[in-house]
């Protein structure tokens, strides 16, 4: 099983652009978010899936847009880039029992706005 | 709003016993999490309270009390490698609430 991947590994952009990232998992879990980490901070949630073809705002949506067509498939949309927006996104899955919450995460996306 | 709280930085000695803490206000708390994050590294899950009590994983520790919203992390017998940041976040509704991080040093 590789886990949680997610593509680029890093990308640079000029301000305006667009561009997908995209998270994929093979564990069949239900439960996919996509994070930002900014330097020395925690991770702060920016949309959230709980099951194919539904998504939800976390706390920084704005700016972001989100997709689940597939089960296995979460991707991350930026359409129309900026310097704020530099920062590295993590994707992470659940299998989200009653029992307790852990999260899988991906190796991260290291994105530069210019 | 929801949030919790853990002190920045930790610095310990190899071999030695360190306790992360963490307090949290959120609402629909279902339990308490801690990962563990390497520089340049992704977050991985370390332990979870669902209970009141304590939580032994190995070396690892954790503590939940849910009337004092207070949890901690004991790590025993530092290693080197537990040089790394330690991240607790809370279980409520749908979502993982994060703290900021602790960032833990070892020193020889």
């Amino acid at each position: 099983n590789a886990g949680v991947t997610q593509t680029p590994k890093f990308r640079v952009l000029k301000t305006g652009q667009s561009m997908t990232l995209l998270c994929a998992q093979d564990m069949n879990h239900e439960y996919m978010y996509w994070y930002r980490q900014d330097p020395g901070m925690g991770l702060r949630l920016i949309h959230y899936s709980v099951g194919e073809g539904t998504t939800a705002k976390g706390e920084v949506p704005d700016g972001y847009n989100v997709s689940r067509l597939k089960k296995q498939n979460f991707l991350l949309g930026l359409e129309s880039a900026a310097p704020s927006q530099t920062s590295v996104y993590f994707c992470a899955s659940s299998p989200r029992t009653d029992l307790q919450e852990t999260q899988y995460f991906g190796p991260g996306t290291r994105l530069l706005v210019l | 709003g929801q949030s919790l709280e853990q002190p920045s930085e930790v610095t310990a000695v190899e071999g030695a016993i360190v306790q992360i803490n963490c307090t949290y206000q959120t609402s629909g708390f279902y339990g308490l999490s801690w990962y563990q994050q390497h520089d340049g590294g992704a977050p991985t899950f370390l332990s979870y309270n669902g209970l009141d009590g304590l939580e032994e994983t190995g070396r690892f520790s954790s503590f939940l009390s849910r009337s004092d919203s207070y949890g901690y992390l004991l790590l025993q017998e530092l290693q080197m490698k537990d040089s790394a940041s330690y991240f607790c976040a809370s279980d409520s509704n749908y979502q993982l609430i994060w703290g900021a991080g602790t960032k833990l040093i070892i020193k020889p």
